[in-house]
């Protein structure tokens, strides 16, 4: 079974500039998480669709956005990149809600921003 | 204010010894605990969780204990093996907001 896909590997991108980050949860799975881990700082959680919705974010600004498509693939968008963004995003998928709170990370995208 | 916490950044033990992996948190409305290993440059792995209902859950070598009350749980890697090296973090949930709230991690290094 393959698991929890995200690309690209890495990112370099300007200050300034817009970063989109892909992600493809385990087949079955409906819900997809983001999470950030800069530098010196544990995971932190970003965001969660399930089921095409947004059902909750963390503490970080509206710059930070995504959806997720019918397909329950996600997107992440962090626009007007600013040096602290600089981080691992990581990706999780989970079953249905109802069902289990165990989260599958994926490898995870290094965002580089200069 | 750290929900989550891993107080021992680091732990040695020796190849066949027990390995004991430390967390508390303060947030009493957790409700489901979970266990991650993660290596560099990695997506972090789930090992074990275990329900607040619970206060002992297996998974050949590895166990997790919860106490409730101390708000402290704490995995058991027995018997530990040199590629068990790596970074683990606790994890907590929450109904309804299902995130997942991390510990710090602690680096686990299995001497041969």
């Amino acid at each position: 079974e393959a698991g929890v896909t995200q690309s690209p590997t890495h990112l370099i991108k300007t200050r300034g500039q817009q970063a989109t980050l892909r992600c493809s949860p385990i087949s079955g799975h409906t819900s997809v998480y983001w999470y950030q881990q800069a530098l010196g700082l544990g995971l932190q959680f970003l965001l969660w669709y399930d089921e095409g919705e947004e059902r909750n974010r963390g503490n970080f600004p509206p710059r930070f956005s995504g959806r997720q498509f019918p397909n329950y693939s996600s997107e992440l968008n962090v626009n007007a990149l600013e040096l602290e963004d600089s981080a691992l995003y990581l990706c999780a998928s989970s079953l249905a809600v109802a069902l289990t709170y165990e989260q599958y990370f994926g490898p995870g995208t290094r965002l580089t921003v200069t | 204010d750290q929900q989550v916490k891993q107080n021992s950044p680091s732990l040695s033990v020796q190849e066949g010894r027990i390995s004991i992996l430390n967390c508390d948190y303060t947030n009493s409305m957790f409700d489901y605990f979970l266990w991650y290993k993660k290596y560099p440059a990695e997506g972090p792995t789930f090992l074990i969780s275990i329900s607040s209902i619970k206060d002992k859950n297996e998974d050949g070598r590895f166990t997790v204990f919860l106490n409730k009350s101390a708000k402290h749980l704490s995995l058991h890697i027995v018997p530990s093996q040199p590629g068990d090296s790596a970074v683990y973090f606790c994890a907590a949930s929450a109904e309804p907001a299902r995130q997942l709230t991390f510990g710090s991690g602690t680096q686990l290094t299995v001497l041969p």
